[in-house]
């Protein structure tokens, strides 16, 4: 049974710039949040996709969009990307955003550097 | 809002030595608690976890148990290993559901011979 994957790995971009994050939840699985985590620091919640709508969001801007696909798979969009959006994104499925204390798997991430 | 606080590393350790890594938390009703590890280069793997307060989560040596009278969730293990060396993070999700995490800063391990 495969994890949480991720794509790219890596991306280099300039200021200005947007880019597109993929997340394949585990198999099962139907909610998929995601993470910043910067060099250094704790993940950060950027926002959260059930049922293809966006049910929870992190005090992140509205350059951040996301979108949940039929098959729960995500990605996550970052407009006019800033030198300060360079950071690990994660994202993370579980089995449902219903149950509390419901476990997150996370994804190994994709490394994200603005220049 | 809620938050998490972790001790601050990194913590240097010699193999076999007694491991703590302290963390308090503030949020109101009773959230779900975790301990995540992130390898070098790696996403997070869930270490333990406990729902309601008294339980004690434990995996790999590693336990760590959900104090409601003091806010806490220290992990703890009794001999570490050069290969626990990692950087642990304590995290909550809150009572009402939605499983949005928030995480502590982390701590990093460094287990020496």
């Amino acid at each position: 049974d495969a994890g949480v994957t991720q794509s790219p790995t890596h991306l280099i971009k300039t200021r200005g710039q947007q880019v597109t994050l993929r997340c394949s939840p585990k198999s099962g699985h139907d909610t998929v949040s995601w993470y910043q985590q910067a060099l250094g620091q704790g993940p950060q919640f950027i926002f959260q996709y059930y049922e293809e709508e966006e049910r929870q969001r992190g005090n992140f801007p509205d350059r951040f969009s996301g979108h949940q696909f039929p098959n729960y798979s995500s990605e996550l969009n970052v407009n006019a990307l800033l030198l300060g959006d360079s950071a690990l994104y994660l994202c993370a499925s579980s089995l449902t955003m219903l149950v509390k204390g419901e476990t997150q798997y996370f994804g190994p991430g994709t490394r994200l550097l603005v220049l | 809002g809620n938050s998490v606080t972790q001790m601050e590393g990194p913590v240097t350790l010699s193999e076999e030595a007694f491991l703590t890594i302290n963390c308090t938390y503030t949020a109101t009703g009773y959230p779900s608690l975790f301990w995540y590890v992130q390898y070098p280069g790696e996403g997070l793997q869930l270490l333990l976890k406990a729902t309601k307060a008294d339980d004690k989560g434990s995996n790999k040596g590693f336990e760590a148990t959900y104090r409601k009278e003091t806010t806490s969730f220290h992990l703890e293990k009794g001999s570490v290993q050069v290969s626990d060396s990692a950087v642990y993070f304590c995290a909550l999700t809150p009572p009402g559901g939605g499983n949005k995490l928030t995480f502590g800063t982390g701590t990093q391990l460094k287990v020496e011979l």
